[in-house]
């Protein structure tokens, strides 16, 4: 079975500057998707950026890109220039691409960032 | 509009209760989901119906009971509650066929049992 660990349970960084958090997975599996999402106080779940594990480039969506290395089986995400609202915990997200149908993704623990001004 | 709505949004209930939770989506996905979130802030997936059809049941109690009379509605029934069952509870949808299709998640429905 797949297994996704966050190993940073709380990340702190000051406004404007960058923070990266930590994700690695494991796998046998050659073809799948990775995700990060976003759930702020709101406790709504909200999709970051995601990324194919066939595709070498990283992903990018504006000030969110991550570092996804394939064969260290790391994915970690890079927030540059900072904003109060991106406080919230993040979780990175494992999706085999073998099913069709469900997507069932699995979870890793979660990073709260906090953002200080 | 609200792609994925459930409610009630929150639930505060004796042990022993059976309860329901509703979720529907406007947004003609065929897929869609229960996943609970533990006071750990743990996800993890519960059910799974494509075309009102259940596709993934994991690990689940049998005191939970997923329904879907249309593939735009997904109902969780449980019985006989517990404390453990306290959680937050997320219904989703996706679209069906290969690709990194996003999952569009509810604002969840937050389950108190005392």
């Amino acid at each position: 079975a797949q297994t996704v660990t966050q190993s940073q349970p709380e990340m702190s960084v000051q406004e404007a500057e960058t923070v990266t958090l930590s994700c690695t997975y494991d796998t046998s599996e050659s073809d799948y998707y990775l995700f990060w999402y976003k759930q702020p106080p709101s406790r709504q779940m909200i999709l970051v950026i995601r990324q194919e594990a066939y595709k070498q480039q990283n992903a990018t969506e504006n000030r969110f890109s991550v570092n996804f290395q394939k064969a260290a089986k790391s994915f970690s995400l890079k927030i540059s220039d900072s904003q109060l609202g991106d406080a919230a915990m993040y979780f990175c997200a494992y999706r085999s691409a073998i099913s069709q149908g469900a997507q069932k993704l699995v979870f890793g623990q979660g990073t709260r960032l906090t953002i200080n001004p | 509009d609200t792609a994925v709505s459930q409610t009630p949004k929150y639930l505060v209930t004796q042990m022993g209760n059976d309860k329901s939770i509703k979720c529907e989506q406007n947004l003609g996905h065929d897929t869609m989901y229960w996943y609970k979130q533990d006071s750990k802030k743990f996800l993890k997936i519960m059910f799974s119906y494509n075309n009102k059809e259940l596709i993934i049941n994991e690990t689940v109690p049998n005191r939970f009971s997923p329904k879907s009379p249309d593939k735009a509605h997904l109902n969780l029934h449980i019985n006989s509650l517990e404390l453990g069952d306290s959680a937050v509870y997320f219904c989703a949808s996706s679209p069906r066929g290969r690709g990194a299709n996003v999952l569009t998640f509810g604002a969840g429905s937050r389950l108190t049992v005392l």
